[in-house]
């Protein structure tokens, strides 16, 4: 199966920051790599899909980039709706796998 | 609007059965892809199993295979995953999840509208 990790696991920022979360793949995933919000007590909500593609009705300052085994994640002003959890997903091949989260604090 | 109910959560004794379900609504059933996807406690999420829209097509994760069986009824709009043999590490919140696919394949695919979820707790 193919492994994916996040960096950082956890970051503490402060509304209007700008923050990048990395996701690795353990082997070339080409551009099938998804990011996924998740907030307390809510399910998954998809903002980035094929690594640079953002979903319609997510705002703008989401962006996504990267190709092969390297991935961002970019908010680029953060709002107090964007503290919540982080995951990437790869769909390349079966099983799809997700990385374990990143998580931005106040 | 989108909208995905699952059902049937609860708590159950190691090796015992669940059958949970997903009632779908706002868009055609039958053409697309769903998945299972589910959350142990604290965790993070793991793909459980994926269906094409025609009731054919199935994927699984290792870890289900042979205990799980995910299946749909299109003239109800209903996703199924009946789980036997239920292990303490099956404890989860278990998310239904629309594929934008018609058929689960490798590739530029992914989970444009997931359900509520519901728990399943499988404890002695």
């Amino acid at each position: 199966d193919i492994q994916m990790t996040q960096s950082p696991s956890s970051l503490s920022a402060s509304v209007g920051d700008r923050v990048t979360i990395t996701c690795r793949a353990s082997q070339s995933v080409s551009d099938y790599l998804n990011w996924y919000l998740q907030r307390p007590g809510q399910a998954p909500t998809l903002l980035v899909y094929t690594a640079s593609s953002v979903q319609s009705g997510v705002p703008s300052r989401f962006s996504g980039s990267g190709s092969g085994t390297d991935f961002t994640l970019t908010i680029s002003s953060l709002h107090p709706e964007d503290f919540a959890t982080y995951y990437c997903q790869q769909t390349y091949t079966f099983p799809s796998t997700f990385g374990p989260g990143t998580k931005v604090e106040i | 609007e989108v909208q995905l109910l699952e059902s049937g959560g609860g708590w159950v004794q190691p090796g015992g059965s669940l059958r949970l379900s997903c009632a779908a609504s706002g868009f055609t059933f039958s053409a697309y892809a769903m998945n299972w996807v589910r959350q142990a406690p604290g965790k993070g999420l793991e793909w459980v199993s994926a269906l094409g829209g025609s009731g054919d097509n199935r994927h699984y994760t290792d870890s289900v295979k042979g205990r799980f069986i995910i299946s749909r009824d299109n003239s109800k709009n209903t996703l199924s995953l009946q789980m036997n043999n239920l292990r303490a590490e099956d404890t989860a919140v278990y998310y239904c999840a629309r594929d934008i696919v018609l058929i689960p394949a490798a590739g530029g695919t992914w989970l444009d509208h997931w359900g509520q979820g519901v728990l399943v707790t499988v404890s002695s």
